[in-house]
């Protein structure tokens, strides 16, 4: 019965690293959501997965950006060349079915800080 | 474009008093609406979200909100704060026509004993 777990739960790179958060959702559920949260903010949508199909990636800020889901469990959303401007709260989560009005379980987040 | 807004980056209300933090929407089409709710260092938890059946939506912790189509509106209640309720909320929408969730920009709810 464990929530969405992500990891790490804190990262601090260098700008210009790449880096990989992994988020793993509740076992079972089809729809998983990467959410960026900066500082004083509302989260804000990046990518939508349905199974291992990504949907939706409307809200990745740049090629810099992407993410993967694929046997439709894991995902792990990289960042290349990591900016200053990309230091943010990284939310994952995910639903049991792809309805939208579905309830989205969110994980603690990956806390990102670049130097 | 769809867009939550939620009037008030700070709330502060005593304890036992009424909890009101407002959220109004823009969309052509009613939306689905949800509150959430996030404490420190933790994810956001579900509160009640709206999704056509009732315009009056209880959740959880003694939350309530209505849905007012003529004033876009969707507003969080609570007739008695405890000092456990101090946290962040998010109102947020999503619509039929996407897998968005548009959220807002949160308000901190501040609870004085």
């Amino acid at each position: 019965g464990a929530g969405v777990s992500q990891s790490p739960r804190y990262k601090v790179a260098k700008r210009g690293q790449d880096v990989a958060l992994r988020c793993d959702p509740i076992s079972g559920h089809v729809s998983l959501f990467w959410y960026q949260q900066a500082l004083g903010q509302g989260p804000e949508f990046l990518t939508y997965f349905q199974n291992e199909a990504q949907l939706d990636k409307s809200g990745l800020p740049s090629d810099r950006f992407f993410a993967e889901r694929p046997e439709g469990s894991v995902s792990t959303l990289k960042i290349q060349r990591t900016q200053q401007e990309d230091s943010a709260v990284y939310l994952c989560a995910s639903s049991s079915r792809s309805d939208r009005q579905e309830t989205q379980y969110f994980g603690p987040g990956t806390r990102l800080l670049v130097l | 474009a769809q867009s939550v807004t939620q009037l008030g980056s700070h709330v502060s209300v005593s304890e036992g008093a009424l909890v009101l933090l407002r959220c109004n929407y823009s969309s052509s089409v009613p939306p689905y609406l949800f509150w959430y709710v996030q404490y420190p260092n933790q994810g956001l938890q579900l509160l009640l979200k709206y999704t056509s059946a009732a315009t009056l939506v209880k959740g959880i912790n003694g939350f309530e909100a209505e849905f007012k189509k003529s004033e876009t509106s969707f507003h969080l209640t609570k007739p008695s704060a405890h000092m456990s309720d101090a946290a962040e909320y998010f109102c947020a929408a999503g619509n039929t026509g996407g897998f968005k969730t548009i959220f807002g920009a949160g308000t901190r709810l501040f609870v004085k004993a």
